[in-house]
């Protein structure tokens, strides 16, 4: 395991159009969060999950963005009807508690969304 | 509302020198702070986490600092190299194993130069 893969890492898309992204975590770790970043800003978050569990959602993560983990392992990120406004690099982390009680976040590569 | 500021957005330096990064926080009720680090085009690597309960962290040439009275942090880059050219985040976490709750500062450009 060499830490967290996401894929594509690069999508060109025209408005409208729905698009997929996939991350699959470091295996043993139960937490799993997607974020959101653009130029020069620093990530926003979008969603987390407990193994399968999704837990939390931003408000920034509108209904046309839908985010599973169906088994606890990999998971997927939807953006429905693209609009021009969702492009972005989209990041994904995982985590697990350490003894010490922190999680330390291991990111992914990103992936990134352009929207013409 | 908590805020980070990182100060400078950029830095230029030759290879070789010793730097100091600096990120303050707004509110001094964190849990802990992360120093990470961004290639272009990249995702975050993480390179310190530095717990409310301590002063310090290091790792090879980096060492992190923590002052929550102060609500400073800075991250000591020595020897500095070209590899070391990236974008430097700091993030605080206000609650136990809070990742979603992360406060990210906007970053220092660095470029180490030849």
């Amino acid at each position: 395991d060499t830490g967290v893969s996401q894929d594509p890492r690069h999508k060109i898309t025209k408005r409208g159009q729905n698009v997929t992204f996939r991350c699959d975590p470091i295996s043993e770790h139960n937490r799993l969060y997607w974020y959101r970043q653009t130029l020069g800003q620093g990530p926003e978050f979008l969603t987390y999950f407990q193994n399968e569990a999704q837990l939390e959602k931003s408000r920034l993560l509108s209904d046309r963005f839908s985010a599973e983990r169906p088994k606890g392992s990999f998971s997927t990120l939807e953006i429905q009807r693209t609009e021009q406004g969702d492009s972005a690099m989209y990041l994904c982390a995982s985590s697990i508690r350490t003894g010490s009680g922190a999680n330390v976040l291991t990111f992914g590569a990103g992936s990134r969304l352009t929207v013409l | 509302k908590q805020e980070v500021t990182q100060i400078p957005a950029a830095l230029s330096v030759p290879e070789g020198e010793n730097l100091v990064l600096n990120c303050s926080f707004t509110d001094s009720a964190i849990y802990n702070l992360q120093w990470f680090r961004q290639d272009p085009g990249k995702g975050l690597t993480s390179l310190l986490l530095i717990q409310s309960s301590q002063r310090e962290q290091t790792s090879g040439r980096l060492n992190a600092s923590l002052d929550k009275s102060s609500g400073r942090s800075t991250l000591y880059i020595a020897a500095s190299q070209p590899g070391d050219s990236a974008t430097y985040l700091c993030a605080v976490s206000a609650g136990a194993g809070n990742n979603r709750k992360l406060i990210w500062g906007l970053g220092t450009s660095l470029a180490v130069n030849p």
